[in-house]
Parts: structure tokens; C-alpha cells; sequence
């Protein structure tokens, strides 16, 4: 079974902020990743797939890069919108799995 | 609009069981893979179960194979998940997921609390 590691879990930063959260796997996904961003007491919302894509409505400062095992999200300019939690997650094979979650908080 | 509800939460006994169902609007539901995602409280998201188009081919996460059950119900625009068997450590909001290879339309989650 493949496994993810996000890093870091938890990440203080100010609206402005550039941010970047990094999510690994125990092997090879090609680009089958995707990010997802959770509020509290909401569904989670998909954000990027395939690694890099946006998808329809995301605002342009989320961005995903990688390939392989290593992939990063980056918020560029952090808004008070996006203090929430993030998870990666592959769709590489089954089963499909998440990362354990990154928490932004204000800091 | 795609919308995802979900139905069949609630509160279940140890050793107990539950259907929970998923109704799908504005999109062409037999036409996509279908997933159940669980989060326990406070901690992260684990991938369940997917179903297939027709429902022919469906896959488990270990930990739920011989007591979840994923069906569909294409003429009915619905998605389940019977859930056998239940434990503590099921205790979960319980989401719909369209799939279209990520998962990218969540339903709003129905809470299963195992407890006596």
C-alpha cells in the first residue's frame, strides 16, 4: 500500500504569506495526486489533480507542482479565505489514500 | 449543479448495522465512478469503497472488506453503503464522492456514532 506524509502538520503564517506544503509518497504516483482543502465542519474541496492542474474556480495563487514522490501545494499570498486544512491524496492504484493533513493557522 | 446528499447517519450499537445513501443531482450519474470517504472526529480522511459505472467492479480499504457493503442504483441517481458489523473505531462522518479520478464533488457527510 502506498503511504503519505505530509509536512509540515501544523503551519503559522500571516495573509501575504507565501506557503508551501509538501506531500510524499512511499513510492512512485506518476502525477496521480490531488489536493484538497478543508474548512471546519465542511466537506473537503478539491483544489489541484493530477498534480498541477487547477481545478475550474480555484483561485490562481494555489498552485501544485511534482511528480514522482514528492509534490508541494503553494499558496501564493495567503488570504484570510484560506486558513483551513489540506490533504494530498493519490490515485495511483487501490487502495487510495490521504495524506495526514496540514492545519494553516494565523499566526 | 452537481449536488451530493447524504442520508442514514445516526446513532448504532455495537455489533449493529446501517445503510447510508446518497442522492446525486445535475450530473449524469451512471456515467461516473462513485466513492465513500470517512473522517473520524477531529483526525483525518480514509478512503472506504469505490463502486463502478454499472457497479460491477467495486474496492474496499482493508479495514472495512466483509462488512461494507458499496452499491448503486443507477435509476435512482443513488449511491449506498451498507455498513455491518459496526465497531467504535467506525465512528465517522461518512461523505460521497463523485469520482472523476480525483474526487471532485463531496457530498455534506452523514455522522454514524457507534456507541452504547
Amino acid at each position: 500500500d502506498i503511504q503519505m506524509t505530509q509536512s509540515p502538520s501544523t503551519l503559522s503564517a500571516s495573509v501575504g504569506d507565501r506557503v508551501t506544503i509538501t506531500c510524499r509518497a512511499s513510492q512512485s504516483i506518476g502525477s496521480w495526486l490531488a489536493w484538497y482543502q478543508q474548512k471546519p465542519g465542511k466537506a473537503p474541496k478539491l483544489l489541484v489533480y493530477l498534480a498541477s492542474s487547477l481545478q475550474d474556480g480555484v483561485p490562481s495563487r494555489f498552485s501544485g507542482s511534482g511528480s514522482g514522490t514528492e509534490f508541494t501545494l503553494t499558496i501564493s499570498g495567503l488570504q484570510p479565505d484560506d486558513f483551513a486544512t489540506y490533504y494530498c491524496q493519490h490515485y495511483n492504484n487501490y487502495p487510495l489514500s490521504f495524506g495526514g493533513g496540514t492545519k494553516v493557522e494565523i499566526k | 449543479e452537481v449536488q451530493l446528499v447524504e442520508s442514514g447517519g445516526g446513532l448504532v450499537q455495537p455489533g449493529g448495522a446501517l445503510r447510508l445513501s446518497c442522492a446525486a443531482s445535475g450530473f449524469e450519474f451512471p456515467t461516473y465512478w462513485m466513492t465513500w470517504v470517512r473522517q473520524s472526529p477531529g483526525k483525518g480522511l480514509e478512503w472506504v469503497a469505490n463502486i463502478k459505472q454499472d457497479g460491477t467492479e467495486k474496492h474496499y480499504v482493508d479495514s472495512v472488506k466483509g462488512r461494507f457493503t458499496i452499491s448503486r442504483d443507477n435509476a435512482k441517481n443513488s449511491l449506498y453503503l451498507q455498513i455491518n458489523s459496526l465497531r467504535a473505531e467506525d465512528t465517522a462522518v461518512y461523505y460521497c464522492a463523485r469520482r472523476q479520478w480525483s474526487l471532485d464533488y463531496w457530498g455534506q457527510g452523514a455522522l454514524v456514532i457507534v456507541s452504547s
